[in-house]
C-alpha cells in the first residue's frame, strides 16, 4: 500500500488557525471512517489526537479537531500555541486489517 | 500508570535476526489490539503488524510479510516482534503500540519509548 500524502510543512502565527490534509485513496481514507492524526515532538513518541476522523481522546485540546471529504482528510489546529510546533502524521485503516501512515507535516508556529 | 516498555533492540548484521518484547503493565494486554509501528531515523512512521486479541489474526506489511512474526502471550502480559532476515531498509525505531478499544487496528492511544534497531555490517 501506498503512503498517504501530506504536505511536508505548514505554518501559522499564534491564535491563527492552520489546516493539514492527507490524501489518500477509496481504499483507504476514502472508503473508511478509521482515520487518525498524531503529533510527534521531536525526540518523543508520536501522541494520538485525533481518531474515526474526528473524535478527541480525553485530554486532547478542543483547539484540534478532525474532518473528511471523500479521499482526503483534515486536521485543523486552531488558535496556534507554541507547543503546537510538531510533526503531524495521519493514518488511515486500509483494509484486510491494514493500516497506512502518510509521510508527515512539520507545523512552525511563527 | 498504563505503559509499553520495549526491549531487544541493536546492531546485526544483514541477514541477522532478532526478537524485540513489548512489556505492557496498567492494563490487560488481553483487552486489546496490539501493533508494530517504526520509523527510520528522520523519516516518518510506518504501520508494521498487529494482531489481535486473542492472536488469531496477525497481519503484516508487505515489505515484512515472510520474515517478520508477530506473537503476544496475555498471560505474562507482552507482546514479540521475531525478526529475520534483516535488511538495511529494517534500520528504525520499532515502538510498541496500543489500539483504541473501539478502533484496535487502526488508532494507536499508548506509545511505547522505543528500542531501536539498526541492520549494518
Amino acid at each position: 500500500q501506498s503512503a498517504l500524502t501530506q504536505p511536508p510543512s505548514a505554518s501559522g502565527s499564534p491564535g491563527q488557525s492552520v489546516t493539514i490534509s492527507c490524501t489518500g485513496t477509496s481504499s483507504d481514507v476514502g472508503g473508511h471512517n478509521y482515520v487518525s492524526w498524531y503529533q510527534q515532538h521531536p525526540g518523543k513518541a508520536p501522541k494520538l489526537m485525533i481518531y474515526e476522523v474526528s473524535k478527541r481522546p480525553s485530554g486532547v485540546p478542543d483547539r484540534f479537531s478532525g474532518s473528511k471529504s471523500g479521499n482526503t482528510a483534515s486536521l485543523t489546529v486552531s488558535g496556534l500555541q507554541a507547543e503546537d510546533e510538531a510533526d503531524y502524521y495521519c493514518s488511515s485503516y486500509a483494509g484486510s486489517n491494514k493500516l497506512v501512515f502518510g509521510g508527515g507535516t512539520k507545523l512552525t508556529v511563527l | 500508570e498504563v505503559q509499553l516498555v520495549e526491549s531487544g533492540g541493536g546492531l546485526v548484521q544483514p541477514g541477522g535476526s532478532l526478537r524485540l518484547s513489548c512489556a505492557a503493565s496498567g492494563f490487560t494486554l488481553s483487552t486489546y489490539y496490539m501493533t508494530w509501528v517504526r520509523q527510520a531515523p528522520g523519516k516518518g512512521l510506518e504501520w508494521v503488524a498487529n494482531i489481535k486479541q486473542d492472536g488469531t489474526e496477525k497481519t503484516y506489511v508487505d515489505s515484512v510479510k515472510d520474515r517478520f512474526s508477530i506473537s503476544r502471550d496475555n498471560a505474562k502480559n507482552s507482546l514479540s516482534l521475531e525478526m529475520n532476515s534483516l535488511r538495511a531498509e529494517d534500520t528504525a525505531l520499532y515502538y510498541c503500540v496500543r489500539g483504541v478499544i473501539t478502533a484496535g487496528r487502526s488508532a494507536f492511544d499508548i506509545w511505547g519509548q522505543g528500542t531501536m534497531v539498526t541492520v549494518s555490517s
